[in-house]
């Protein structure tokens, strides 16, 4: 089954530990990116990347790194997590010509106290 | 820049009620227009798409026409079911917009409820 997973699904941390959100696609495809969602924001984009070894900055990308070492993955790292980075998150892919179609995972509710 | 506004949700519906989400974009180039539906629990998924003036998307009963005139892509519907209760994101991509062409811009969605 074509899919997008994301792990852990729910997280809930202290300001200051630093945590990983793994991602992962197995369709092959080229382009994936991170967003964040809050209420009355929609989806801004943290990063995004176009294949293997090369990532861009997207919207809102302070506080945020992300690495693309394999074409299937696209892990999101909060290296001092805060209080204002309490967001749902999402992960996407889609073949490189047709970033319109992306494929959404099913979201990672990230709470930091 | 490029920009998507969406109407102020919630929208309470009963079954069998029409639909309208209305979206209205900014954008300096020729923009392709999409809906994206979000379910409960659910990442987003890919509703319909436009990808140029008078155009009209449509899938699972729901459509929107491109009207760049009044640079709108209106979402409808002509009987919503309960299972339709979802959030709707209109957004854009420009797809000669240089480095903003590998970005999709969202709304900030609206949310529908359906009532049996």
């Amino acid at each position: 089954e074509a899919q997008v997973t994301q792990n852990p699904r729910y997280l809930i941390t202290v300001t200051g530990k630093k945590l990983t959100v793994t991602c992962s696609q197995n369709m092959n495809h080229e382009y994936m990116s991170w967003y964040r969602q809050d209420p009355g924001l929609g989806l801004r984009q943290i990063y995004y990347s176009m294949n293997v070894e090369v990532t861009d900055k997207g919207d809102v990308p302070e506080g945020y790194k992300v690495s693309r070492k394999e074409k299937r993955n696209f892990p999101l790292i909060l290296e001092s997590p805060s209080p204002n980075q309490t967001s749902l998150y999402f992960c996407a892919s889609s073949l490189r010509g047709q970033v319109y179609e992306q494929y959404f995972g099913p979201g990672t509710r990230l709470t930091v106290t | 820049g490029n920009s998507v506004t969406q109407m102020e949700g919630p929208v309470t519906l009963s079954e069998e009620a029409f639909l309208t989400i209305n979206c209205t974009y900014t954008a300096t180039g020729y923009p392709s227009l999409f809906w994206y539906v979000q379910y409960p629990g659910e990442g987003l998924q890919l509703l319909l798409k436009a990808t140029k003036a008078d155009d009209k998307g449509s899938n699972k009963g729901f459509e929107a026409t491109y009207r760049k005139e009044t640079t709108s892509f209106h979402l409808e519907k002509g009987s919503v079911q309960v299972s339709d209760s979802a959030v709707y994101f209109c957004a854009l991509n420009d797809p000669a917009g240089g480095d903003s062409s590998y970005k999709l811009i969202f709304g900030s969605g609206t949310r529908l409820l359906v009532r049996p």
